[in-house]
C-alpha cells in the first residue's frame, strides 16, 4: 500500500503559468513533508519543504501548501519556467523532522510547453 | 563543497554474481542512507546509518544485501547473488539536519 501518491504522472503547463502538483498521504504519523525536483540521471534535488505545524511555506517561485486533515499537499510553481521541467516527488517522514528515512510518491513529470 | 559521490555510476552484471556499489557523503554528514529507486517508482529506503551504526534496516533483504560504514563516513552496499529484480537505480543521501542531499545514483542491470 502506498503511503505517500501522487496521482498524476504527468503534467503538461504553459511557460509563465502556475504549475500546481498534487500528492496525498494515509500515515498520520507523517510530521514533515519535502518536494523533491529530478533531472535525468541525476540525483533528486530538495526544493522546499513544510513542517506539520505550517499549513504554507514559500521559496520565491515555489510554495507549498499543506492541508493535514485532508492528508494532503500541493507544490506551486509560479511563474513557470522552462528549466522547471523535470520530475517531481513529494516525500514525508514520520516525527523527528526530514532525518528520518523518506517514504516518496512515485513522482510526476513537470512539462512547460514554451 | 562537493555534493554525495557514488560510483560506479553504471554497472552491468549476469545473474548471480556479486556486485557493490560506494558512496561518499558530504563531509561531516553524520546521518547517511541507501535507496533504491525502481523504474517508475520514487526511491524506496534500504539502510539509514547514524555515524557507523545502522539505526534502520527494516527494509533492507538481508538474505542477498549486506551495508557497512565502518568508520561513520563512507560506505558500501553489497548484493550478493545479484537477481534480475535487482536492476535499478540505486541512491546514496547524506543528512545532517533535516534536509537530505542525494548523490547521482548507480545504475544497475542485471542480465
Amino acid at each position: 500500500d502506498q503511503q505517500v501518491k501522487q496521482n498524476s504522472p504527468s503534467l503538461s503547463v504553459q511557460e509563465g503559468r502556475i504549475s500546481i502538483l498534487n500528492c496525498d498521504y494515509t500515515n498520520s504519523m507523517f510530521d514533515y513533508f519535502l518536494w523533491y525536483k529530478k533531472y535525468p540521471a541525476e540525483g533528486p534535488t530538495f526544493l522546499i519543504s513544510i513542517s506539520s505545524i505550517k499549513d504554507k511555506n514559500e521559496d520565491g517561485r515555489f510554495t507549498v501548501f499543506l492541508n493535514k486533515s485532508a492528508k494532503h499537499l500541493s507544490l506551486h510553481i509560479v511563474p513557470s519556467q522552462p528549466g522547471d521541467s523535470a520530475v517531481y516527488f513529494c516525500a514525508a517522514s514520520p516525527s523527528g523532522g526530514g532525518a528520518d528515512g523518506l517514504t516518496f510518491g512515485k513522482g510526476t513529470h513537470l512539462i512547460i510547453q514554451p | 563543497e562537493a555534493g554525495v559521490v557514488q560510483s560506479p555510476r553504471y554497472k552491468i552484471i549476469e545473474k548471480k554474481q556479486p556486485v557493490a556499489f560506494w558512496c561518499n557523503p558530504i563531509s561531516g554528514h553524520n546521518t547517511l542512507y541507501w535507496y533504491r529507486q525502481n523504474l517508475g517508482q520514487g526511491p524506496e529506503l534500504l539502510i539509514r546509518y547514524e555515524n557507523e551504526e545502522a539505526v534502520d534496516d527494516s527494509q533492507l533483504p538481508k538474505d542477498r544485501f549486506s551495508a557497512e560504514r565502518l568508520k561513520g563516513v563512507d560506505s558500501t552496499l553489497k548484493i550478493q547473488p545479484a537477481e534480475l529484480g535487482d536492476s535499478a537505480v540505486y541512491l546514496c543521501a547524506s543528512s545532517a539536519y533535516n534536509e537530505q542531499f542525494f548523490g547521482p545514483g548507480t545504475r544497475l542491470t542485471v542480465l
